[in-house]
């Protein structure tokens, strides 16, 4: 069972095209982290959440992070071929030895 | 330079072989794991410490060991590989944070294995 779901699992854009790619859960997080990895180099963090409904801003990703802190939502405006990569969000629990549970990822490719 | 360092970067090995993968890191972080990558399946858990002399199981560690010869370094063994351990190995290292935020973790490059 996969307790953190990434949706869509693949998706390709053209450039300039804008794109959300979400992160769902029937449980309860204490905060939830962004990670983009390239190919051939590990993940590397976007961006932490924490507060339920709260939104924060990296130049054209703006990440959100549910009311019920169940789940979160990325959203790419004017997409680049430099976004392309693998999109993987990560959640903490309470009581879980700070150990992240990670989602399967959401692949991106953003063509010229 | 890198700070988290992974050796080898590339391996081929064939069953029953001893393997062991190291990772280095100059972060001067406590908390160290290992990971491995499969598509389809995500990054796994296989082994984490806290310090050198924490070292703790993850979700999928029968068949891996580890060593935890310093704070700066953590290495994972595979005592006789089999074929379903070809993946791609990934450690990591993270500070704790005060409050509900999650630790960061900083990432190596990798070790892409393959078990024939």
């Amino acid at each position: 069972t996969q307790l953190l779901k990434q949706s869509p699992q693949f998706l390709s854009i053209q450039e300039g095209e804008n794109l959300t790619v979400y992160c769902n859960s029937s449980s309860v997080f204490s905060s939830l982290q962004w990670y983009r990895q390239e190919p051939g180099e590990g993940p590397v963090l976007l961006v932490t959440v924490v507060t339920g409904g709260e939104v924060k801003k990296l130049k054209r990703l703006t990440f959100q992070f549910g009311d019920a802190r169940k789940d979160s939502s990325l959203h790419i405006t004017a997409a680049q071929p430099g976004d392309t990569g693998l999109y993987l969000c990560a959640g903490a629990r309470a009581g879980n030895n700070r150990k992240l549970i990670w989602g399967l990822g959401t692949s991106l490719a953003v063509n010229p | 330079d890198a700070d988290v360092t992974q050796t080898p970067r590339n391996r081929i090995t064939k069953t029953g072989k001893r393997i062991m993968l190291e990772c280095s890191q100059t972060k001067g972080h406590d908390r160290m794991y290992w990971y491995r990558q499969d598509p389809g399946l995500g990054l796994r858990l296989i082994y984490y410490s806290f310090d050198v002399k924490d070292i703790n199981k993850g979700e999928i560690s029968d068949g891996y060991s580890v060593s935890r010869q310093a704070q700066a370094k953590f290495s994972l063994s595979l005592e006789s590989a089999i074929p379903n351990q070809t993946a791609l190995y990934f450690c990591a290292t993270s500070e704790p944070k005060t409050g509900g935020d999650a630790d960061e973790q900083f990432f190596g490059p990798g070790t892409r294995l393959t078990v024939l």
